[in-house]
């Protein structure tokens, strides 16, 4: 299995809240990937990486900011959590452009 | 219109029987994946392909790039392959998915 872990595994917060969501890699893999999985809506990339600080956005990022400082760590941060960001989130690696992507056991936020 | 749409979206078969699921797609990709996840469960990547065919066990992935479809197949199916399959496809650095399709498998 990949070494990829996200932290935390649940959360409930209210809304108004900021929280970041962590995914790390022990891989050293290039690329990482945030993606949120709905009901009827399967995963939605929220933002994504191909290298330390650079990032850019996905079809769902309205609401959520990025950042990766080193290559095993990327974080996703909902700055005022609303009830619509109620999902699960997901953390993807690869290591290049052609490569399937393995990911992390994902994390379940409430926003209450 | 989705770009990858998968059909059925429901599934539910006995044991043993062969199982086909379809996935159509409507954008230039360089690979396409089929993903399984259990109930509850992460994200597992079962198969990635450009072209042909590729087989892993009783699960076979077939593409047909001109026509833009591919077939997952689940040769003497169990219940332990009760799952939900996504097809995802690869184009540029991003990768743009089906809803799934949810299998059950009884015995």
């Amino acid at each position: 299995d990949a070494g990829i872990t996200q932290s935390p595994r649940h959360k409930v917060t209210e809304t108004g809240t900021p929280v970041t969501l962590r995914c790390h890699q022990t891989e050293n893999h290039r690329y990482m990937y945030w993606y949120r999985q709905d009901p009827g809506h399967g995963l939605r990339l929220i933002h994504y990486s191909y290298g330390v600080k650079d990032t850019d956005k996905g079809e769902v990022s309205d609401g959520y900011s990025v950042s990766r400082s080193k290559t095993e760590d990327f974080l996703l941060t909902l700055e005022s959590a609303t009830s619509s960001q109620t999902s699960v989130y997901f953390c993807a690696i690869k290591p290049g452009p052609k490569y399937e992507q393995y990911f992390g056991p994902g994390t379940r936020l409430t926003v209450t | 219109k989705n770009e990858v749409e998968q059909s059925p979206q429901n599934l539910t078969a006995q044991e043993g029987e062969f199982i086909t699921i379809n996935c159509s797609y409507s954008v230039g990709i360089s690979a396409l994946h089929w993903l399984q996840q259990h109930p509850g469960g992460g994200i597992v990547s079962l198969f990635m392909l450009s072209s042909g065919k590729k087989k892993h066990g009783r699960l076979i992935a077939t593409i047909n790039i001109q026509e833009k479809h591919s077939s997952l197949h689940i040769t003497a199916s169990h219940p332990r392959d009760s799952a939900v399959y996504i097809c995802a496809v690869s184009r540029d650095d991003k990768i743009i998915f089906g809803k799934g399709t949810r299998l059950h498998i009884l015995p």
